[in-house]
């Protein structure tokens, strides 16, 4: 069974600081890895979508990583800010299975002071 | 930019009531799925939806609960006889289709059901 992990559970960083966020997978046969950002109370924000044929994708101060072999997945946050702060999640797609759902980890609380 | 909406953000319910929570998916998606997040836990699966039937459901998804389309904008969940565990916010998510970009899966605000 899929279990996906995300360490550490919180983080907190002064502002400026450049950061990763790691998630890991047990079971290497991935569609494609999802990250997500959560606002406290709110809904899932996609931030970043990568193909298992994928290495990286990057938008704007994000940077993501897939090592789908080693089942690992980092989030790379540049010159963070005060707006950065949430719970970013990872979720993961299995190949080996008929339908398309999600499954997600717990997440990371960054939080990121001024 | 399109959004999946959700609606009401917030049900309350007296235990064994039932529930209807609507979602409207971005309107050329053609997948849907519904699910769920009970406070401090993981994001967990209830069930995908495709060609108006279900595609995938997870064990949580047993027969209290259920799925319709009934137009062509609307998106349901309903859950027959509420149980104090089946508080938690809901969440829909729609995909557009299959190949490359458009797996991603877009989310919804979420309804936060609470059950008394």
């Amino acid at each position: 069974k899929q279990e996906v992990t995300q360490i550490p559970a919180a983080l907190s960083v002064p502002e400026g600081e450049n950061l990763v966020l790691n998630c890991s997978f047990t079971d290497s046969a991935i569609y494609n890895l999802q990250w997500f950002r959560q606002d406290p109370g709110k809904g899932l924000t996609s931030l970043l979508l990568i193909q298992s044929s994928q290495r990286e994708q990057t938008s704007g101060r994000l940077n993501a990583s897939l090592d789908k072999s080693s089942g690992r997945s980092t989030l790379y946050i540049a010159a963070s800010q005060p707006g950065d702060s949430a719970t970013y999640l990872c979720a993961v797609r299995l190949v080996n299975q008929a339908g398309t759902a999600l499954i997600f980890g717990k997440g990371t609380t960054l939080s990121v002071s001024s | 930019e399109p959004e999946v909406t959700q609606t009401p953000s917030h049900q309350v319910t007296q235990m064994g009531q039932e529930v209807i929570l609507r979602c409207v998916p971005i309107s050329n998606h053609l997948y849907f799925y519904w699910y769920r997040q009970i406070l401090g836990q993981k994001v967990e699966f209830l069930v995908s939806f495709y060609n108006n039937e279900i595609s995938e459901k997870s064990e949580i998804f047993d027969d209290q609960f259920s799925v319709e389309r009934p137009d062509g904008s609307n998106f349901t969940l309903k859950i027959r006889s509420t149980k104090l565990e089946d508080s938690a916010m809901y969440f829909c998510a729609s995909r557009k289709t299959a190949g490359g970009s458009y797996n991603e899966q877009f989310f919804g605000p979420g309804t936060r059901l609470t059950v008394l």
